[in-house]
Order: structure tokens, then sequence, then C-alpha cells
């Protein structure tokens, strides 16, 4: 029901974006917020933050407002940038729904992986 | 915002009783009653597998159970099966429309 998509690999002090396509229920659906997460190689779960679809977003602080998500509701996709990248964000990304009504992520994409690497 | 704390590893052998911790603090697990618990096996998508501290979604067994006491959350497995060894992470709303996960903990049935 969410799919990631992206380039695999990005260079140190690019842009690193990537596209979650939602192809069950709506974007704009009042219930849910939408998140990255990623997993570093050998490392746990890192959240990364999340939007709601008026736009509103919240991230990790230990992300340095590197990040940003956003909505595009003709598409029924959201998107995160992350920019001034360095080999420390090399991970598997993950798109996840969230519903704020249990504060879980009740669905996932599948992941994407992403080398940070001249 | 600090990650919470899980065991890196617990075990058990087929049949038996298994209990992950996720400790925090007052600003996050011990501040809302928002705690999940996700199963990860390595190549697939996190599995939510309970919510609000011991809620199951549709179709996860009742093998899985959960609790919280102060700032520590709990995770029992019991009755273990070879298909319970994965990765299992713990996440807690943390205040402000964010969330706070656990370090994962590898469990493994023997």
């Amino acid at each position: 029901q969410l799919q990631e998509s992206g380039p695999g690999l990005v260079k140190p002090s690019e842009t690193l974006s990537l596209t979650c396509s939602v192809s069950s229920g709506s974007i704009s659906s009042s219930n849910y917020f939408w998140g990255w997460v990623r997993q570093p190689p050998g490392k746990g779960l890192e959240w990364i933050g999340s939007v709601y679809f008026s736009g509103r977003g919240s991230y990790s602080p230990s992300l340095s407002g590197r990040a940003t998500i956003f909505t595009d509701t003709s598409r029924n996709q959201f998107s995160l940038r992350l920019t001034s990248v360095t080999a420390a964000d090399t991970a598997v990304y993950y798109c996840a729904r969230i519903s704020w009504i249990i504060w879980g992520l009740d669905v996932w994409g599948r992941g994407t992986a992403v080398s940070v690497s001249s | 915002q600090s990650a919470l704390s899980q065991p890196p590893s617990a075990s058990g052998s087929p049949g038996q009783s298994v209990t992950i911790s996720c400790t925090g603090s007052s600003t996050d697990i011990g501040g809302y009653n928002y705690v999940s618990w996700y199963q990860h096996h390595p190549g697939k998508a996190p599995r939510l597998i309970l919510y609000e501290v011991f809620k199951r979604p549709s179709g996860v067994p009742d093998r899985f159970s959960g609790s919280k006491s102060g700032n520590t959350a709990s995770l029992t497995v019991s009755g273990l099966q070879t298909d319970d060894e994965g990765d299992y992470y713990c996440s807690s709303h943390a205040g402000s429309n964010s969330l706070v996960f656990g370090g994962g903990t590898s469990l493994t049935v023997l």
C-alpha cells in the first residue's frame, strides 16, 4: 500500500530526495500523519519525521533542520528531502502511515536502500 | 529526544515465554499511553504488533502482550514459535507530534 522510490546513491553534501506513493486510501485523510523512518546498517530504527495533510510537519531534532517532508495530494504521494547528506545518512529508508489516534505506524513500505558515497 | 533503551538480544526455547523491556523517560513512555511494538524481519516491512501499550491489531495472535509501569514498557511473547525470530522495536509518542524508537532487540528462538 506504500511504496518508496528514489535514487539508491547520493553524493556527500548533496540532497537526498525520496517519494512514497500511497495506493490505498487518501493522503488527505484527517486520521493520519505520513512519516519517514530509517535504519542505518547494523543499527535500529530512527524516527525522521512526519507531515499532516495540511502540510504541518514535525521532525527529529537529531537531524538539525536538514529534513523536510511534504505532501502532493494530486498524486497521493508524500516526499522526504534531506539536505547536506553525509555517510551517516546511509540507511534503508521506510515510509509509513501514522495513525494519530493510536500514535502507531500501522502501514509501512518495504523500504529503499540509500547509500551516500562519492 | 533520546532513543528508548532495549536489551540488544533475547532468547527462549519453543513454547517458552520471553519478555523484552523498553525504558524511556517521563517525556515519552512515562508521559503517554502511546507505546507501540513492531516486529521486523530483515528485508521486510516492519509490522505493528501492539499499540497503546497492550492492544493488538487485527490478526496479531494473543501470544503477544504488553504492559507498562512508570517509564518502562514490556513486550511478552508467550508460546514461542520459530516464526517469532526477528527484531523487535518499541516506540513511544514523545510530544509535539513526534515519536521515538528503541534501539531494537534481536529475538532468537533456540
